[in-house]
């Protein structure tokens, strides 16, 4: 399997455009975590999926960010519009089962706002 | 919200033990100890968890203090790929599901 896939890499872009993340989980993982990692708060669970369905969002900072899991193998991560403090690198993650241990992390998005 | 204590930062010496310490006071009886690493310019990886007893695996091992509150990763010798930083974490059940707090971790430098 190659893992969880996150797409860009990287990305630059201005204050106030629209920016989309995203993120192929792990064949047959049914759990999809997307997390935001700074240096100053560490690495914070934005929202996490089962199934497709959205479980718990209180993560999502504001209403600028959205997600959504549209099927089992993809789902996105939205910020409109973008902000310099949202600058951070972006993870997504898959698991399994919903007595988990293990979460399978992807290479993350480095999003950079100027 | 369930939460870790870790310090900052710590070194150690390549090819010595390193143990790698973790508060949790307010943990639950139902909550596990995780330990993920974070290598750099990589995304968090498991390392190895545990609920009371201690546990032992091919990467570290886990030992949990008598009362829970708190517990120390240990790994046995250390080398120049442990370099990374080390997140202590609870696996917190709630009715949506497991929830994983992570903090800021520990960065641990490896001499050679």
């Amino acid at each position: 399997d190659a893992g969880v896939i996150q797409s860009p890499r990287h990305e630059v872009t201005e204050m106030g455009q629209e920016v989309t993340l995203r993120c192929k989980p792990i064949s047959g993982h049914d759990y999809l975590f997307w997390y935001r990692q700074t240096m100053m708060r560490g690495l914070e669970l934005l929202i996490y999926f089962n199934n497709n369905v959205p479980i718990d969002d209180s993560g999502m900072p504001e209403d600028r960010f959205s997600a959504k899991m549209p099927n089992a193998s993809f789902s996105t991560l939205k910020i409109q519009p973008s902000e310099p403090r949202d600058s951070a690198v972006y993870f997504c993650a898959s698991t399994q089962g919903l007595d988990y241990n293990e979460q399978f992390f992807g290479p993350g998005t480095r999003l950079t706002v100027l | 919200d369930a939460k870790t204590t870790q310090p900052n930062s710590m070194e150690s010496n390549e090819e010595e033990p390193v143990h790698l310490p973790c508060n949790h006071s307010t943990i639950s009886g139902t909550d596990y100890i995780h330990w993920y690493r974070q290598l750099p310019s990589q995304g968090p990886e498991y390392v190895i968890h545990g609920l009371t007893s201690n546990v032992n695996n091919r990467m570290a091992s886990l030992a949990i203090a008598e009362d829970r509150k708190s517990s120390t990763l240990i790994l046995h010798r250390a080398t120049l790929r442990d370099a990374a930083v080390y997140y202590c974490i609870l696996r917190h059940w709630v009715n949506t599901g497991n929830q994983f707090y992570f903090g800021t971790g520990t960065s641990l430098t490896v001499i050679p």
